[in-house]
């Protein structure tokens, strides 16, 4: 099993609807979750930290963590051609004073005008 | 706060070549991540580095090190170039160890 698994992409949502990324990890004493933007040719770009189980809004986005369950997603409501990118799901492990973040391999969303 | 810098952008190389690359961290972070990004693999880690202490690295052979400095400035050198190595590389600092990483703007390398 991946250490980070994405469900496959691409996704296409037309304008303003709402876009679901989903990741699974196989960690379980993973403690952070992040979601990353990357547009094309760029760098990745943080948009959402999350370290607790439930829902965590900014904005159009919301991040949601089910430990148990070793899922978290990302919601993007009234999703914008500007959301079209690859969003990537990133997991960070501690131990002790180390620390590993490890990314699934991406999802690419496109938002049809 | 100035971000995360690298330089430099773009390099061409051939293989049998080493090569350098430069990674500023955000003032005040003392952690840096270097990432290898291809297409079908995605972001993979290559090591992280904090006070100057390699804390982490990931499972890349051996020709491929770094190192950081007391100012927190990290670079990290492949040795023996070998075409595979064409990659986008991506180095990322943070505060602390669960905090986000914070991501440079990566050295395109090419390898002929």
């Amino acid at each position: 099993q991946k250490e980070v698994e994405q469900n496959s992409g691409p996704l296409s949502v037309p304008e303003g609807a709402i876009a679901s990324l989903n990741c699974t990890y196989s960690d379980r004493v993973s403690q952070s979750f992040f979601w990353y933007r990357q547009y094309s040719g760029k760098s990745p770009e943080l948009i959402m930290s999350i370290y607790s189980n439930g829902d965590k809004e900014d904005g159009r986005f919301t991040a949601q963590l089910n430990k148990a369950s070793q899922y978290v997603s990302l919601l993007i409501r009234d999703s914008q051609p500007s959301d079209s990118a690859t969003y990537l799901c990133a997991v960070n492990r501690i131990t002790g004073a180390n620390s590993k973040l490890t990314f699934g391999k991406g999802i690419t969303l496109s938002v049809r005008p | 706060k100035a971000g995360v810098t690298q330089t430099p952008r773009y390099l061409i190389k051939t293989r049998g070549q080493q090569v350098t690359l430069s990674c500023s961290p955000i003032s005040g972070h003392r952690s840096v991540s270097w990432y290898q990004q291809t297409p079908g693999q995605g972001l993979q880690f290559l090591f992280e580095y904090f006070s100057e202490t390699q804390r982490n690295k990931g499972n890349f052979p051996g020709r491929f090190s770094g190192r950081q400095f007391s100012n927190s400035r990290s670079e990290m050198n492949v040795s023996t170039l070998e075409l595979g190595d064409s990659a986008l590389y991506l180095c990322a600092s943070s505060e602390f160890s669960n905090s986000p990483l914070h991501f440079g703007n990566g050295t395109r390398l090419t390898v002929t």
